[in-house]
């Protein structure tokens, strides 16, 4: 079955201990983001990369981090964690940036 | 780099009823602009996508009409029913492949 995952689901952690959240696709997909979602505010692009080794900041990247070292995986990477961090994420994947996107399932972060 | 502005943030029409969505974007150099469905904890899916060189495109209920001239792309649903109550997000794609959305539009059909 073709699909996004993502892992954690749910994950609640303190300030500052660094974190990762894996994001996994099988369906051969160049085109790899990572977003938040704030009510009011929509979905916000955080990191995106265009293939293995390419990588460029979104919209909100402060305090994130990314690498895409296979095709398939893109893991998002909170360093050092703050409250305001605080959000729902979710990574997609498509072909290209200019066709479909495919979300994964979401992580509900908290950090308190 | 690219803006994107979606109204309304909240639309309530009888059953049966059209319902409109409407966004501008900033950047003229946009090429894409698709139209994302995310019911209620739910991961958003795309529901229909215009590309520039396209000044209208419809499936089924579902319609999408692109000035870029005006740099504003509307999204049209007919004969709305009770399962399409859920919000719907507009986005760009602008020449620096990144993707920016809108702040989303909360439509709720009654029955």
């Amino acid at each position: 079955e073709a699909q996004v995952t993502q892992n954690p689901r749910y994950l609640i952690t303190v300030t500052g201990k660094k974190l990762t959240v894996t994001c996994s696709q099988n369906m051969n997909h160049e085109y790899m983001s990572w977003y938040r979602q704030d009510p009011g505010l929509g979905l916000r692009q955080i990191y995106y990369s265009m293939n293995v080794e390419v990588t460029d900041k979104g919209d909100v990247p402060e305090g994130y981090k990314v690498s895409r070292k296979e095709k398939r995986n893109f893991p998002l990477i909170l360093e050092s964690p703050s409250p305001n961090q605080t959000s729902l994420y979710f990574c997609a994947s498509s072909p290209s940036p200019i066709e479909e996107q495919y979300f994964g399932p979401g992580t509900r972060l908290t950090v308190t | 780099g690219e803006n994107v502005e979606q109204h309304p943030s909240t639309l309530s029409v009888q059953e049966g009823d059209s319902a409109v969505i409407k966004c501008t974007y900033s950047d003229s150099a946009s090429n894409y602009f698709p139209w994302y469905k995310q019911e209620l904890g739910k991961r958003p899916q795309l529901i229909i996508d215009i590309r520039s060189n396209v000044g209208e495109k419809k499936d089924q209920r579902i319609a999408v009409t692109l000035n870029k001239t005006a740099k504003h792309f509307s999204l049209h649903i007919t004969e709305t029913q009770p399962e399409d109550s859920a919000v719907y997000f507009c986005a760009a794609s602008g020449a620096g492949n990144d993707m920016r959305f809108g702040a989303g539009t909360r439509l709720t059909v009654k029955p």
